[in-house]
């Protein structure tokens, strides 16, 4: 079947603009997890779904970021007051729970630049 | 706090040899220890895992070294081919904190013909 997709693969926008980036995990998939890869870095852990609640959300760095799974699959990272501080790839990932818990599978990831 | 960290930052090797690249972490409760491969463009890939009750696994020309005691695991490449020219990254997880990923900073590959 079909990989994690992530939509759009490149947005450019201005400081202060709200964004949101979509992440359509494997299906059947129930854990879905988003990390953030600065230039030159190893991804880094922002927020982890089981289902349709935030299990953890401990790596949002600030109350600007926010994300929602409402069914359970598609997820949405939304962003508000955009910085510049904030352009970096956002990688989505998912996993099936419990068995495969661990193998994370990831999307091509959204390029987001703020200007 | 960077709890895994990983060495060398980029290597450079010749086809047919040996690539090594090393993490450290410092987490004990740590329970599963994966290492992605990411090209240009792409989201990382896992490769090969390990947990932490075996010292060595092995798929094909790639061998996981793990050692409990000095908290560290490496990865192995062996004949290196150009095709794996790439960015490695170690990551380690724990069961109880949702499995999320902690990443080393990367190690660039660059295999020579």
């Amino acid at each position: 079947g079909a990989g994690v997709s992530q939509t759009p693969s490149n947005k450019v926008t201005e400081k202060g603009k709200y964004v949101e980036l979509r992440c359509d995990p494997i299906s059947g998939h129930t854990a879905l997890y988003w990390y953030r890869q600065s230039l030159g870095q190893g991804p880094e852990f922002l927020i982890y779904f089981q289902g349709t609640g935030a299990a953890d959300d401990s790596g949002l760095p600030n109350d600007r970021f926010f994300a929602v799974r409402p069914e359970g699959s598609v997820s949405t990272l939304k962003i508000q007051r955009t910085e510049r501080g904030d352009s970096a790839v956002y990688l989505c990932a998912s996993s099936s729970y419990p068995r495969g818990k661990d193998e994370q599978f990831f999307g091509p990831g959204t390029r987001l630049t703020v200007l | 706090q960077q709890q895994v960290k990983q060495s060398p930052q980029s290597l450079i090797v010749q086809k047919g040899g040996i690539s090594i690249i090393n993490c450290a972490y410092e987490n004990t409760a740590f329970d599963y220890f994966p290492w992605y491969q990411q090209f240009p463009g792409k989201g990382p890939a896992l490769l090969i895992a390990i947990r932490p009750d075996v010292s060595e696994k092995k798929e094909g020309r790639f061998t996981i070294s793990f050692n409990k005691s000095a908290k560290q695991f490496s990865l192995h490449i062996m004949d290196s081919q150009p095709g794996d020219s790439a960015t490695y990254f170690c990551a380690a997880s724990q069961e109880t904190s949702g499995s999320r990923l902690t990443f080393g900073e990367g190690t660039q590959l660059t295999v020579n013909p």
